[in-house]
């Protein structure tokens, strides 16, 4: 089964507004993490945001912000007064603790296209 | 922080000759990982080593890769006779355990496998 789900393969905003990217997730930890990437054409993966599972607050990092609905499994990314730079692919990710490590697992990623 | 640096980055090879990329992971991070992405998916793991210990392998990694971090800072990654389905990007991360784990990671090395 898949542990995360991003189930937009593509999304379209207009500059200037606000854009949501769905993630849902599946795990029976109690201790997990939650990442978002952003990917640019030139490949690089960027880090934006992290939200761990204790955490009660949704995570914020400037423009961006996770929507954390832990009963719901789901981590969706938002991001405010988007740029034409927005433009690219956003993985979303989790980290399973297990004894002895962890493992970090990607979903297929969702492809934004920022309009002018 | 120069940040996670990756050499090289692409290569072209033949079926059946062998490979190895370098990985320089941000220098006070204790953790580094191997990633695997084919075009059009999100990275696939494939190894991570805490200092000098390999403590995970995906099923992912053939017999044909192996991976080394001989003294717990850069580490390779070796494919050995390779195929056209090892062609995708291989991306190296890094981590601290005193940083909250966050991954970074470096450009990747974009393998094609003629």
């Amino acid at each position: 089964a898949q542990k995360i789900t991003q189930t937009q393969p593509g999304m379209f905003v207009q500059e200037k507004e606000a854009v949501t990217l769905d993630c849902t997730y599946d795990t029976s930890d109690q201790s997990y993490g939650l990442f978002w990437y952003k990917q640019p054409s030139s490949g690089e993966m960027i880090f934006l945001i992290y939200q761990g599972s204790y955490d009660e607050q949704n995570a914020t990092e400037g423009r961006y912000s996770l929507n954390f609905q832990k009963a719901r499994k789901s981590a969706n990314l938002v991001i405010s007064a988007s740029q034409l730079g927005d433009s690219a692919m956003y993985f979303c990710a989790m980290r399973e603790d297990y004894t002895g490590g962890f493992k970090t697992i990607f979903g297929a990623g969702t492809r934004l296209f920022v309009k002018a | 922080d120069t940040g996670v640096s990756q050499d090289p980055r692409h290569k072209i090879t033949k079926r059946g000759q062998n490979v190895t990329f370098r990985c320089d992971p941000i220098s006070e991070h204790n953790r580094l990982y191997w990633y695997r992405q084919t075009l059009g998916q999100g990275p696939e793991f494939l190894t991570y080593f805490q200092n000098e210990a390999q403590l995970e392998k995906s099923r992912l990694l053939s017999d044909r890769f192996s991976a080394e971090r001989p003294k717990g800072s850069f580490s390779t990654l070796e494919i050995q006779r390779t195929e056209q389905g090892d062609s995708a990007m291989y991306l190296c991360a890094s981590s601290s355990t005193e940083g909250g784990e966050t991954q970074y990671f470096g450009p990747g090395t974009r393998l094609l496998v003629l």
